[in-house]
């Protein structure tokens, strides 16, 4: 069974430039989950989608921005990009959205702003 | 507000040399502890859960405790290859998200 994928795996962007990142599930999970991990930080999370819904979001502001397609694959936008959005953005999937239920996480998107 | 705590930050075991990681938390209606195993510039990648206190999971030289207010991770026999930051993330509540620990480096040498 193929794991979790994430696409770009690098990207380089400049101050106030958006981006979109994207994120394939394991095949049968409908929750996906993102977070960021900074050294300073390590991993925080942004928000999960179950359902096409927004389920939960982080303490991160309203520049940080995703979503879900019917077909349980999640895109995450940042928009007006900061040298603080430096950093590796990490996509996890589970079959539901349960206390219980294990997260897999995919491989990264590395970004990097200028 | 849920908080993990591991220790200690980085530990260097030379080949063989048997050690425990710890982590301490405080949350508010434990759902799982979750233990991942991250290696430079991937993903973390899922060792164990652990759901209540008293309960082990063994995975080759790994062995993962939990009590009322944290976990060990012991690691027997380390190789080289066991080399990696050792991440553990709460569930707690009603809420699906993982608040995790800063990690623990671990570095075995020959």
């Amino acid at each position: 069974k193929a794991g979790v994928t994430q696409t770009p795996r690098y990207l380089i962007k400049t101050r106030g430039q958006q981006v979109t990142l994207s994120c394939s599930p394991i095949s049968g999970h409908r929750s996906v989950s993102w977070y960021q991990q900074t050294p300073g930080q390590g991993l925080q999370f942004l928000f999960e989608y179950f359902s096409e819904t927004q389920r939960n979001k982080g303490n991160f502001p309203g520049r940080f921005s995703g979503r879900q397609f019917s077909n349980s694959r999640s895109e995450m936008n940042v928009s007006t990009l900061e040298l603080g959005d430096s950093a590796l953005y990490l996509c996890a999937s589970s079959l539901e959205p349960s206390g219980t239920d294990t997260q897999y996480f995919g491989p990264g998107t590395r970004l990097t702003v200028l | 507000e849920d908080q993990v705590t591991q220790s200690p930050e980085a530990l260097r075991l030379q080949e063989g040399e048997s050690s425990s990681l710890n982590c301490s938390y405080t949350v508010s209606g434990l759902r799982g502890l979750f233990w991942y195993r991250q290696d430079p510039g991937k993903g973390p990648e899922f060792l164990f859960t652990l759901y209540s206190a008293g309960e082990e999971k063994e995975k080759e030289r790994l062995k993962a405790t939990l009590t009322k207010k944290e976990s060990f991770l012991h690691i027997t026999a380390p190789k080289p290859e066991d080399s990696a930051t050792y991440l553990c993330a709460v569930r707690a509540g009603t809420a699906s998200k993982l608040t995790f620990g800063t990690g623990t480096r671990l570095q075995v040498t020959l």
